[in-house]
């Protein structure tokens, strides 16, 4: 079974340009997390869906990002215009169903000058 | 507020000494709990996890945790460490249904020859 996986691995931006990163969950699984990891931090969530629809983006700076899974299988996430504080990796997670674990993917680095 | 809370940033250990690593939490009724492991520009890996039943739970590599309710805690045991154990660890923690996780700060581990 192939596991969570995400594009690009590295991106380097000046302030107020534009990325997409894009993950692709495990097959089957039907709930898709976000996480923005700043260096030397715990992982903190920025958006999940369950199958197209979005369970909770409470803590996604709205003015700027936006995520999307528009057939509930692979989904993006895209900064607007990116700042500084910005710079972290964003992780992709999935799960199968309640109860189940999250698996993750390799994240993608994102620095932005 | 829930929260998870890794008081130790940073633990250096000898090959093949014991290791504790410290994890207390935040939360309203019982959580479930999460001990995850970050290897250099690799996404989060599950150790253990507690949802329910003997306090102690085995994980991978040797690894254990130990729910203990009355002090609000899930720490990490490990009888003999290997270098290949140098890594981050993530605490966290979740509400009934593990829909959302919310992460430790993270303790890097090295381990010297």
């Amino acid at each position: 079974e192939a596991g969570v996986t995400q594009s690009p691995r590295y991106a380097v931006l000046q302030e107020g340009q534009a990325v997409s990163f894009w993950c692709d969950p495990i097959s089957g699984h039907d709930t898709l997390y976000w996480y923005q990891q700043p260096r030397d931090q715990g992982p903190q969530l920025l958006v999940y869906f369950r199958d197209e629809a979005v369970i909770d983006n409470s803590q996604l700076p709205s003015d700027r990002f936006s995520a999307v899974r528009p057939k509930g299988t692979n989904s993006t996430l895209k900064i607007q215009s990116a700042k500084q504080g910005d710079t972290a990796t964003y992780l992709c997670a999935s799960r199968r169903d309640s109860y189940a674990e999250q698996f993750f993917g390799p994240g993608t680095r994102l620095t932005v000058l | 507020a829930q929260s998870v809370t890794q008081p130790d940033a940073r633990v250096t250990v000898s090959e093949g000494a014991s290791l504790q690593l410290r994890c207390k939490y935040s939360y309203s009724g019982t959580p479930y709990l999460f001990w995850y492991v970050q290897y250099p520009r690799q996404g989060l890996q599950l150790l253990l996890k507690y949802y329910s039943g003997d306090p102690v739970v085995q994980g991978v590599n040797g690894f254990e945790a130990e729910f203990i309710k009355s002090n609000s805690s899930f720490h990490l045991r490990k009888a003999s460490v290997h270098w290949s154990d140098s890594a981050v660890y993530f605490c966290a923690a979740s509400g009934y249904g593990n829909e959302k996780i919310t992460f430790g700060a993270g303790t890097k581990l090295t381990i010297k020859p």
